[in-house]
């Protein structure tokens, strides 16, 4: 069976600090990768995706990027936290570029900066 | 670009009252994917059901939903809500023309009282 670990559980930030998010898949080889960003109240918004190792798409800019350094780990990243990235940020997959994208979401990072 | 419109915000209904959620959505391609998925309190979002095929009724968990091509509906049912019922609900549109992307909709609170 398939299993997505995505860590920290909790990161309580600074203003300007830099910051890094993982996900790790098992048990399932290349898979297609995932971020969401989901703020409080707010529904869920796509920052990227990646269907193989080495190549990550921009969804939507918000001085983040993402990584995808091994075929099962996705990370998020960036050099300069700002107030508005604060929320819940998920990891998804799914099995299959073509077909109905259906996702798998991690536990996910609730990210608080201060 | 691709859109979804559903019913938002807070939900409040009786245990024992039938369920309804609307989803309607705007997309360029013929054959869209459209997914509900739910989230409950201090949980990721999981996936409640889907369907890409039109006029045909999809059922899980108690809750059924009907892709309507001709009025780009998808609306969430359930015949009688139970406390469990509450949650985070989002209706979800999948752009296969251009590949993993899939576009929430801003999502309802559901409360289900006794």
């Amino acid at each position: 069976a398939q299993t997505i670990h995505q860590w920290p559980v909790a990161e309580i930030k600074a203003v300007g600090s830099p910051l890094s998010l993982g996900c790790t898949i098992k048990g399932k080889s290349s898979p297609n990768l995932y971020w969401y960003w989901q703020a409080t109240g707010g529904t869920l918004q796509q920052l990227f995706y990646s269907i193989t190792v080495g190549q990550v798409e921009s969804v939507v800019q918000l001085n983040l990027s993402a990584s995808r350094p091994k075929d099962d780990q996705f990370i998020l990243s960036t050099e300069k936290l700002l107030l508005s990235h604060s929320g819940f940020y998920l990891c998804a997959w799914s099995p299959d570029w073509a077909s109905a994208e259906t996702l798998y979401f991690g536990s996910g990072t609730r990210l608080t900066v201060l | 670009g691709d859109s979804v419109t559903q019913t938002e915000g807070l939900v409040t209904l009786t245990e024992g009252l039938p369920v309804m959620l609307n989803c309607t959505y705007q997309t360029i391609y013929s054959n869209p994917f459209l997914f509900w998925y739910v989230q409950h309190l201090n949980e990721s979002p999981r996936l409640l059901l889907k369907s890409f095929t039109d006029n045909k009724r999809t059922e899980h968990q108690g809750f059924h939903a009907t892709l309507h091509k001709s009025s780009s509906s998808f609306h969430l049912q359930k015949s009688s809500a139970q406390l469990s019922d509450s949650a985070l609900y989002y209706c979800a549109l999948s752009d296969r023309g251009t590949g993993s992307k899939l576009s929430f909709g801003k999502g309802a609170k559901l409360t289900v009282s006794p």
